[in-house]
């Protein structure tokens, strides 16, 4: 059974950074793409970033303009998201996902909230 | 980068038959695929690949395609399929990915 459990969200400051963590099982994790897709209260689903199973190819939503880093230790089955330069609109759910056959979310996890407020 | 165009709301009564359309404003359009989310809840995947569906999903969710608009179809609906959907599909080199606004369905 896949499963994906999202850690590290929280209060950010404006400004400052944080870090997300999805831990995963279930499935060949080093042979997956694998993505960050972010809910902002009461809006919609957005894409934000995706990364090759090597870790060699990393994409990223044209309104990041640079602010985030997304990674991953496939000996650890985990995936990263370093979020930097921290803004009010980036307070959404995070969600890490399985992107399956590199093309759709085929798996979710139950999603972390990142609030950034002063 | 592209855009998916979702109506915001559609509104039935149990039994009757809701369509849920998401029109690409590029061709182009690549596979397109849906997800239902239940309030407080991830979304699930319920069509693939503009007309597959996933086990588990009831045969009364189905997917059709018309030129650059795609269409979740839900036949029969159930007051459990009140829920948010999303439409979503990628660009040709797989490297960028794009959801429709969502539509709200109402089950009167």
């Amino acid at each position: 059974e896949v499963q994906l459990v999202e850690s590290g969200g929280g209060l950010g400051q404006p400004g400052g950074s944080l870090r997300l963590s999805c831990a995963a099982s279930g499935f060949t994790f080093r042979s997956s793409v694998m993505s960050w897709v972010r809910q902002a209260p009461g809006k919609g689903l957005e894409w934000v970033s995706a990364i090759s199973g090597s870790g060699g190819g990393t994409y990223y939503a044209d309104f990041l303009k640079g602010r985030f880093t997304i990674s991953r230790d496939n000996s650890k089955n985990a995936l990263y998201l370093e979020m930097s330069s921290l803004r009010v609109e980036d307070t959404a759910m995070y969600y890490c996902a399985l992107t399956t056959s590199g093309w759709y979310f085929g798996h979710w996890g139950q999603g972390i909230l990142v609030t950034v407020s002063s | 980068s592209f855009e998916l165009t979702q109506p915001p709301s559609v509104s039935v009564s149990p039994g009757q038959t809701a369509r849920i359309t998401c029109s690409a404003d590029a061709l182009p359009k690549q596979f397109a695929y849906w997800y239902q989310q239940k309030p407080g809840q991830a979304p699930i995947l319920v069509i693939y690949r503009d007309t597959e569906r996933p086990s588990g999903i009831p045969e009364r969710f189905s997917g059709s395609t018309s030129g650059t608009t795609v269409t979740l179809t839900i036949a029969g609906v159930q007051a459990e399929d009140e829920a948010d959907y999303y439409c979503q599909s990628a660009d040709s080199s797989g490297t960028y990915w794009v959801f429709g606004g969502g539509t709200k369905l109402t089950v009167l």
